[in-house]
């Protein structure tokens, strides 16, 4: 049971460039979420899905689309990489609703330059 | 006021002391409230959920929540080197369409 997975660990893209970051989890978690974390700025919501078929923007998605492939998948794309987008992005899901506990997967440290 | 608020310390208690971590939101009808362990370097971990008034034990972890106060906080007894890393405080936030919004954190340093 490896819980919420990510894909790749590690990024280096310069301005401009596309790249989707995969999510995985094996809970059978109908809710799941992408954050980025930023020094001095936490963690902040950027996408989620509060169930397959459906997804809605958090606080920061601009520059970020989604898709919940199955219950399993969510991906993260960015269509257009900009230097602004350098973070550690965060995978989560929960049983199911934003109320109840997320667990969080090991993440994906993106550099832009 | 921030949303979700926590003192950034860092906080530094010795060993086998007891540490207190603390936590404020604006909103009065959240209902959820979590406590995340992140380490350097990785992901947050879920510690502790707490959703009504009062205290909740989990071994040497206890969440305090008073919702007149709009306050939660985690107790930490016989604080280990181990428990070094960074709180976050986490709340389901009802003005903000019942989203998790995480405070900044707490730095704890357990001095051996």
């Amino acid at each position: 049971n490896a819980g919420v997975t990510q894909t790749p660990k590690f990024q280096v893209l310069k301005t401009g460039q596309s790249m989707t970051l995969q999510c995985a989890q094996d809970m059978n978690h109908n809710s799941m979420y992408w954050y980025r974390q930023d020094p001095g700025m936490g963690l902040r919501l950027i996408y989620y899905s509060a169930s397959e078929g459906t997804t809605d923007k958090g606080e920061v998605p601009n520059g970020y689309n989604v898709s919940r492939l199955n219950k399993r998948e969510f991906s993260l794309r960015l269509e257009s990489a900009a230097p602004s987008q350098t973070s550690v992005y965060f995978c989560a899901s929960s049983e199911g609703g934003l109320a109840l506990e997320q667990y969080f997967g090991p993440g994906t440290r993106l550099t832009v330059t | 006021q921030k949303e979700v608020e926590q003192n950034s310390g860092p906080l530094s208690v010795p060993e086998g002391a007891i540490a207190s971590l603390n936590c404020t939101y604006s909103d009065r009808v959240s209902q959820s409230f979590f406590w995340y362990r992140q380490y350097s370097g990785k992901s947050p971990e879920l510690i502790m959920s707490i959703y009504s008034n009062g205290d909740k034990e989990d071994g040497r972890f206890t969440a305090q929540l008073n919702k007149a106060s709009q306050y939660v906080s985690l107790l930490i007894r016989d604080s280990q080197p181990s428990d070094s890393a960074t709180y976050l405080c986490a709340v389901n936030l009802y003005n903000q369409g019942g989203k998790l919004i995480f405070g900044q954190g707490t730095e704890l340093s357990v001095k051996p």
